[in-house]
């Protein structure tokens, strides 16, 4: 089946550095690829939809200048969390289709101190 | 915008119990999807529904698709301690194609 690489699985950053966090799609093409954010014991939302070869979709309230997707190829979407603070600590998580369903990378637990 | 409601938010069952959670759109949907997600784990893709008044069955779940294509429902029948985890409903809008998640169900299962 479909599969969904994302890395790093953990991080724990210091406040004010920026992350960067990889998806990849390994056994498919995917044009469009998603990405989520979860706090603990709450649901996906939505943050941005990610466009092979165009500019991001941000979400109402999601800033596109602190949450940075780049989506170069179209195995390979980046979302970079810069100037991190304690309170962007949570569980970032994408995922990619070419069909729908969603398949989903493991997700990133983002730790900002 | 296009919200999904989900109910209960908690659910807890004595195993051999049957368990069902429900999901309403506030718009119609192109299809809707159900996911599990383990403690600590992402979610994992279990079924997708299209049509109105679908339903499909896996072993002991039982998925509904309503008839407006507006809401549906997740059934499971006896209860495992396998069942544990958060279920959650995702909507396809018909007029964005997003998907949007319901705020899920956590099912715990006493042994």
């Amino acid at each position: 089946g479909a599969v969904v690489s994302q890395h790093p699985s953990r991080v724990i950053c210091k406040s004010g550095t920026s992350v960067k966090i990889e998806c990849r799609s390994l056994d498919f093409q995917a044009t469009t690829m998603f990405w989520y954010r979860q706090f603990p014991k709450q649901s996906l939302m939505l943050m941005a939809t990610s466009n092979e070869g165009s500019k991001a979709t941000y979400e109402q309230g999601v800033e596109k200048d602190k949450f940075l997707i780049n989506h170069a190829s179209l195995t390979l979407s980046t979302l970079t969390v810069t100037s991190a603070h304690p309170e962007d600590s949570s569980f970032y998580i994408c995922s990619a289709t070419g069909f729908s369903p969603l398949h989903f990378g493991n997700g990133t637990r983002l730790t900002v101190t | 915008g296009q919200q999904v409601m989900q109910i209960p938010q908690y659910q807890h069952v004595q195993e051999g119990e049957d368990f069902t959670t429900y999901c309403n759109s506030s718009t119609t949907l192109s299809n809707i999807q159900w996911y599990k997600q383990r403690p600590g784990g992402h979610p994992v893709f279990l079924i997708q529904l299209v049509k109105s008044g679908e339903v499909k069955k896996q072993k002991r779940l039982t998925f509904q698709f309503g008839e407006a294509k507006k809401n549906s429902s997740l059934h499971i029948t006896a209860t495992q301690t396998t069942d544990v985890g958060t279920y959650f409903c995702a909507g396809a809008s018909s007029n964005t194609g997003k998907l949007i998640f319901g705020q899920g169900t956590t099912l715990q299962v006493k042994p």
